[in-house]
Protein backbone atom coordinates (compact mmCIF):
# COMPACT_ATOMS: atom_id res chain seq x y z
CA UNK A 1 0.00 0.00 0.00
CA UNK A 2 2.73 2.32 -0.60
CA UNK A 3 1.78 5.44 -1.26
CA UNK A 4 4.38 6.63 -3.94
CA UNK A 5 6.30 3.86 -5.23
CA UNK A 6 10.01 4.43 -7.04
CA UNK A 7 11.93 1.36 -9.12
CA UNK A 8 14.57 0.24 -8.92
CA UNK A 9 15.80 1.62 -5.33
CA UNK A 10 19.41 0.99 -6.38
CA UNK A 11 21.08 1.86 -10.34
CA UNK A 12 24.49 1.56 -10.93
CA UNK A 13 25.79 1.88 -14.37
CA UNK A 14 28.72 2.84 -16.53
CA UNK A 15 28.95 6.41 -17.86
CA UNK A 16 27.08 6.92 -21.76
CA UNK A 17 24.61 4.18 -20.62
CA UNK A 18 20.75 5.16 -20.95
CA UNK A 19 18.75 3.94 -18.22
CA UNK A 20 14.91 4.67 -17.17
CA UNK A 21 13.75 5.21 -13.39
CA UNK A 22 9.70 4.37 -13.13
CA UNK A 23 7.68 5.98 -10.28
CA UNK A 24 4.05 5.23 -9.50
CA UNK A 25 1.92 6.68 -7.10
CA UNK A 26 -1.56 5.08 -5.56
CA UNK A 27 -2.67 8.24 -3.97
CA UNK A 28 -5.11 10.07 -6.88
CA UNK A 29 -3.04 12.97 -7.10
CA UNK A 30 -2.98 15.34 -10.15
CA UNK A 31 0.24 16.00 -10.07
CA UNK A 32 3.71 14.53 -9.87
CA UNK A 33 7.56 15.51 -9.67
CA UNK A 34 11.40 14.51 -9.96
CA UNK A 35 13.36 15.70 -7.44
CA UNK A 36 17.39 15.34 -7.70
CA UNK A 37 19.35 15.00 -4.82
CA UNK A 38 23.00 15.65 -4.73
CA UNK A 39 25.54 14.21 -2.61
CA UNK A 40 25.48 17.61 -0.43
CA UNK A 41 21.90 16.49 0.43
CA UNK A 42 20.42 19.65 -1.92
CA UNK A 43 17.03 18.79 -3.25
CA UNK A 44 16.31 20.53 -6.32
CA UNK A 45 13.51 20.16 -8.57
CA UNK A 46 13.88 19.20 -12.08
CA UNK A 47 10.02 18.48 -13.80
CA UNK A 48 6.17 18.19 -12.83
CA UNK A 49 3.39 17.06 -14.62
CA UNK A 50 -0.15 17.80 -14.31
CA UNK A 51 -2.83 15.59 -15.50
CA UNK A 52 0.12 14.36 -17.75
CA UNK A 53 1.07 17.81 -18.89
CA UNK A 54 4.44 19.32 -18.21
CA UNK A 55 4.16 22.03 -16.18
CA UNK A 56 7.69 22.69 -14.43
CA UNK A 57 10.61 22.13 -16.72
CA UNK A 58 13.68 23.45 -14.81
CA UNK A 59 17.12 24.01 -16.75
CA UNK A 60 17.88 20.11 -16.96
CA UNK A 61 20.16 18.97 -20.02
CA UNK A 62 17.94 17.14 -22.62
CA UNK A 63 19.49 13.76 -22.01
CA UNK A 64 16.94 14.18 -18.96
CA UNK A 65 13.48 13.11 -20.93
CA UNK A 66 10.14 12.44 -18.09
CA UNK A 67 7.60 10.57 -19.36
CA UNK A 68 3.90 10.13 -17.79
CA UNK A 69 1.74 8.33 -19.50
CA UNK A 70 -1.39 8.92 -17.59
CA UNK A 71 -1.64 11.02 -14.01
CA UNK A 72 -0.76 8.16 -12.08
CA UNK A 73 2.83 7.25 -13.51
CA UNK A 74 5.98 9.58 -14.46
CA UNK A 75 9.18 7.92 -15.25
CA UNK A 76 12.50 9.26 -15.98
CA UNK A 77 14.61 8.25 -18.67
CA UNK A 78 18.57 9.34 -18.90
CA UNK A 79 20.81 9.34 -21.70
CA UNK A 80 24.56 8.73 -21.99
CA UNK A 81 24.81 8.75 -18.66
CA UNK A 82 27.82 11.16 -16.90
CA UNK A 83 29.51 10.75 -13.63
CA UNK A 84 27.66 13.92 -12.47
CA UNK A 85 24.36 12.57 -12.63
CA UNK A 86 25.14 10.37 -9.88
CA UNK A 87 22.84 10.94 -7.22
CA UNK A 88 19.32 9.92 -5.34
CA UNK A 89 16.59 10.59 -8.03
CA UNK A 90 12.92 11.06 -5.40
CA UNK A 91 9.55 11.35 -7.39
CA UNK A 92 6.97 13.06 -5.63
CA UNK A 93 3.48 13.77 -5.96
CA UNK A 94 0.45 16.50 -4.75
CA UNK A 95 -2.65 17.35 -4.75
CA UNK A 96 -4.52 20.01 -6.99
CA UNK A 97 -7.06 22.06 -4.62
CA UNK A 98 -5.02 20.47 -1.29
CA UNK A 99 -4.98 23.26 1.02
CA UNK A 100 -1.54 21.94 2.50
CA UNK A 101 0.07 21.20 -1.05
CA UNK A 102 2.08 18.34 0.73
CA UNK A 103 4.70 16.57 -1.12
CA UNK A 104 4.43 13.30 -0.90
CA UNK A 105 8.06 11.55 -1.53
CA UNK A 106 8.79 8.35 -2.89
CA UNK A 107 11.83 6.53 -1.60
CA UNK A 108 14.23 7.74 -4.01
CA UNK A 109 16.62 6.04 -6.43
CA UNK A 110 20.37 5.60 -5.87
CA UNK A 111 21.60 6.41 -9.20
CA UNK A 112 25.85 5.52 -9.41
CA UNK A 113 27.50 6.40 -12.72
CA UNK A 114 31.27 4.91 -12.71
CA UNK B 1 13.80 32.93 -9.47
CA UNK B 2 13.14 32.16 -5.99
CA UNK B 3 15.86 31.67 -3.48
CA UNK B 4 16.30 30.25 -0.37
CA UNK B 5 18.99 30.08 2.09
CA UNK B 6 19.20 28.41 5.07
CA UNK B 7 21.13 28.35 8.53
CA UNK B 8 23.13 26.66 10.26
CA UNK B 9 24.04 24.20 7.58
CA UNK B 10 24.94 22.08 11.19
CA UNK B 11 23.90 21.87 14.50
CA UNK B 12 24.25 19.91 17.31
CA UNK B 13 22.03 19.89 21.04
CA UNK B 14 22.10 17.88 24.02
CA UNK B 15 19.03 16.44 24.60
CA UNK B 16 16.04 18.38 25.99
CA UNK B 17 17.51 21.42 24.59
CA UNK B 18 15.92 23.63 22.12
CA UNK B 19 16.62 23.62 18.45
CA UNK B 20 16.50 26.83 15.64
CA UNK B 21 16.83 26.91 12.31
CA UNK B 22 16.57 30.08 10.06
CA UNK B 23 15.53 30.33 6.49
CA UNK B 24 15.52 33.59 3.94
CA UNK B 25 13.72 33.69 1.22
CA UNK B 26 13.99 36.25 -2.28
CA UNK B 27 10.63 36.09 -3.74
CA UNK B 28 7.89 38.35 -2.32
CA UNK B 29 5.48 36.76 -4.38
CA UNK B 30 6.42 33.25 -2.15
CA UNK B 31 2.93 32.68 0.06
CA UNK B 32 3.56 28.69 1.17
CA UNK B 33 6.85 27.32 3.73
CA UNK B 34 6.91 24.16 4.82
CA UNK B 35 9.26 22.03 6.80
CA UNK B 36 10.67 18.68 6.34
CA UNK B 37 12.11 16.15 7.62
CA UNK B 38 14.61 13.36 6.03
CA UNK B 39 15.94 10.79 8.26
CA UNK B 40 19.65 8.87 7.34
CA UNK B 41 18.68 7.03 3.83
CA UNK B 42 14.60 7.97 3.58
CA UNK B 43 12.19 10.43 2.07
CA UNK B 44 11.90 13.92 3.05
CA UNK B 45 8.78 14.45 4.83
CA UNK B 46 6.80 17.37 5.48
CA UNK B 47 6.57 18.28 9.25
CA UNK B 48 4.73 21.49 9.43
CA UNK B 49 3.68 24.30 7.08
CA UNK B 50 2.53 27.72 7.20
CA UNK B 51 0.87 30.24 4.50
CA UNK B 52 1.85 33.72 4.29
CA UNK B 53 -1.32 34.66 6.27
CA UNK B 54 0.10 33.49 9.41
CA UNK B 55 2.45 34.23 11.69
CA UNK B 56 3.35 31.61 13.63
CA UNK B 57 1.94 27.85 13.98
CA UNK B 58 2.68 25.20 16.59
CA UNK B 59 2.08 21.73 16.52
CA UNK B 60 3.66 19.69 19.78
CA UNK B 61 7.28 20.12 20.53
CA UNK B 62 7.67 21.90 17.08
CA UNK B 63 6.43 25.66 15.54
CA UNK B 64 7.29 27.83 12.80
CA UNK B 65 7.54 31.78 12.70
CA UNK B 66 7.28 34.00 9.53
CA UNK B 67 8.08 37.32 9.14
CA UNK B 68 7.03 38.28 5.47
CA UNK B 69 8.53 41.68 6.25
CA UNK B 70 11.90 40.65 6.15
CA UNK B 71 11.05 37.11 4.39
CA UNK B 72 12.48 34.98 6.83
CA UNK B 73 10.86 31.61 8.91
CA UNK B 74 12.25 29.64 11.39
CA UNK B 75 11.70 26.32 12.75
CA UNK B 76 11.84 25.76 16.49
CA UNK B 77 12.15 22.67 18.28
CA UNK B 78 11.95 21.99 22.08
CA UNK B 79 13.16 19.07 24.28
CA UNK B 80 14.95 17.66 21.53
CA UNK B 81 15.32 13.77 21.76
CA UNK B 82 17.85 11.31 19.05
CA UNK B 83 14.45 11.12 17.52
CA UNK B 84 14.77 14.21 16.11
CA UNK B 85 18.19 14.06 14.86
CA UNK B 86 17.74 14.14 11.16
CA UNK B 87 18.31 16.80 7.92
CA UNK B 88 15.83 19.59 8.07
CA UNK B 89 14.61 21.41 4.90
CA UNK B 90 12.59 24.66 4.87
CA UNK B 91 11.07 25.59 1.29
CA UNK B 92 9.29 28.02 -0.19
CA UNK B 93 7.09 28.12 -3.22
CA UNK B 94 5.71 31.34 -5.20
CA UNK B 95 3.14 29.50 -7.34
CA UNK B 96 1.13 27.94 -5.16
CA UNK B 97 -2.57 28.33 -5.41
CA UNK B 98 -3.90 24.93 -3.87
CA UNK B 99 -2.65 23.27 -6.45
CA UNK B 100 1.18 22.19 -8.15
CA UNK B 101 4.28 23.28 -6.04
CA UNK B 102 7.10 24.88 -7.61
CA UNK B 103 8.74 24.19 -4.13
CA UNK B 104 12.36 25.78 -3.75
CA UNK B 105 14.51 24.00 -0.91
CA UNK B 106 17.08 25.33 1.22
CA UNK B 107 20.29 23.29 1.24
CA UNK B 108 19.19 21.70 4.77
CA UNK B 109 20.85 21.60 8.01
CA UNK B 110 22.01 18.42 9.69
CA UNK B 111 20.92 18.03 13.59
CA UNK B 112 22.25 16.04 15.77
CA UNK B 113 20.87 15.21 19.26
CA UNK B 114 23.02 13.83 22.00
CA UNK B 115 21.95 11.75 24.60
Amino acid sequence: DTAVSQTPKYLVTQMGNDKSIKCEQNLGHDTMYWYKQDSKKFLKIMFSYNNKELIINETVPNRFSPKSPDKAHLNLHINSLELGDSAVYFCASSQVDSYTGELFFGEGSRLTVL
Amino acid sequence: GENVEQHPSTLSVQEGDSAVIKCTYSDSASNYFPWYKQELGKRPQLIIDIRSNVGEKKDQRIAVTLNKTAKHFSLHITETQPEDSAVYFCAASPQFSGGYNKLIFGAGTRLAVHP
